[in-house]
């Protein structure tokens, strides 16, 4: 498994302004994944950011919105542009393990509340 | 596309008593199946996953899910639960393709709440 920590862990934002999440790796994956989990539902796909590459983005989710970095094979950011209350989520990174056999392995969530 | 059904949104137990979370699955291609666990105000770890093999799958901490390929289904069970089990269970699927690997995007269900009362 690996170790996934995830920066910051929790934060408060005013609408319209922009918060950067961070997601570290203590090994080098191929596939990581950004996650949005909505109060009392379950975990949405935003995109799969994979180094080397433009992240691939799922329906309902647009790079404006949501743009990640993967500089590296350890490090992805993801962006909340433009916040609104309707952003107010916990988002989560995870990555994938190496073979590519499906399992994941996430952080503790970043709970992005914005007023 | 594939997608994931949960029958319960809670199940309440007693401590010590048996459970089994039920979950369904649809998808036309072959699939990886997992489940996870999230305890309160935590990330979610990996409890234990289908990849190939034994259709009966154990974690650690005694719960064991089982694939059934002709009902779709992955049911998680155990035995006898504790205080400390209480938590939220997703059931997840991903695309199983070629050579052992995956795309790697999950699929989940909505979730179940398990609370263990003492």
């Amino acid at each position: 498994s690996a170790v996934i920590s995830q920066k910051p862990s929790r934060d408060i934002c005013q609408r319209g302004t922009s918060l950067t999440i961070q997601c570290q790796v203590d090994s080098q994956v191929t596939m990581m994944f950004w996650y949005r989990q909505q109060p009392g539902q379950s975990l949405t796909l935003i995109a799969t950011a994979n180094q080397g590459s433009e992240a691939t983005y799922e329906s309902g989710f647009v790079i404006d919105k949501f743009p990640i970095s993967r500089p590296n094979l350890t490090f992805s950011t993801l962006t909340v542009s433009n916040m609104s209350p309707e952003d107010s989520s916990i988002y989560l990174c995870s990555v994938g393990t190496s073979g590519g056999a499906g399992a994941q392995y996430f952080g503790a969530g970043t709970r992005l509340s914005v007023l | 596309a594939q997608s994931v059904t949960q029958l319960d949104s809670q199940v309440p137990v007693f401590e010590e008593a048996p459970v089994e979370l039920r979950c369904n699955y649809s998808s036309s291609v072959s699939v990886y199946l997992f489940w996870y666990v999230q305890y309160p105000n935590q990330g979610l770890q990996l409890l234990l996953k289908y990849l190939s093999g034994s259709t009966l799958v154990e974690s650690i901490n005694g719960f064991e899910a089982e694939f059934n390929k002709s009902q779709t289904s992955f049911h998680l069970r155990k035995p006898s639960v504790h205080i400390s089990d209480t938590a939220e269970y997703f059931c997840a699927v991903s695309e199983a393709i070629a050579g052992g690997t995956s795309y790697g995007k999950l699929t989940f269900g909505q979730g179940t709440i398990l609370t263990v009362h003492p």
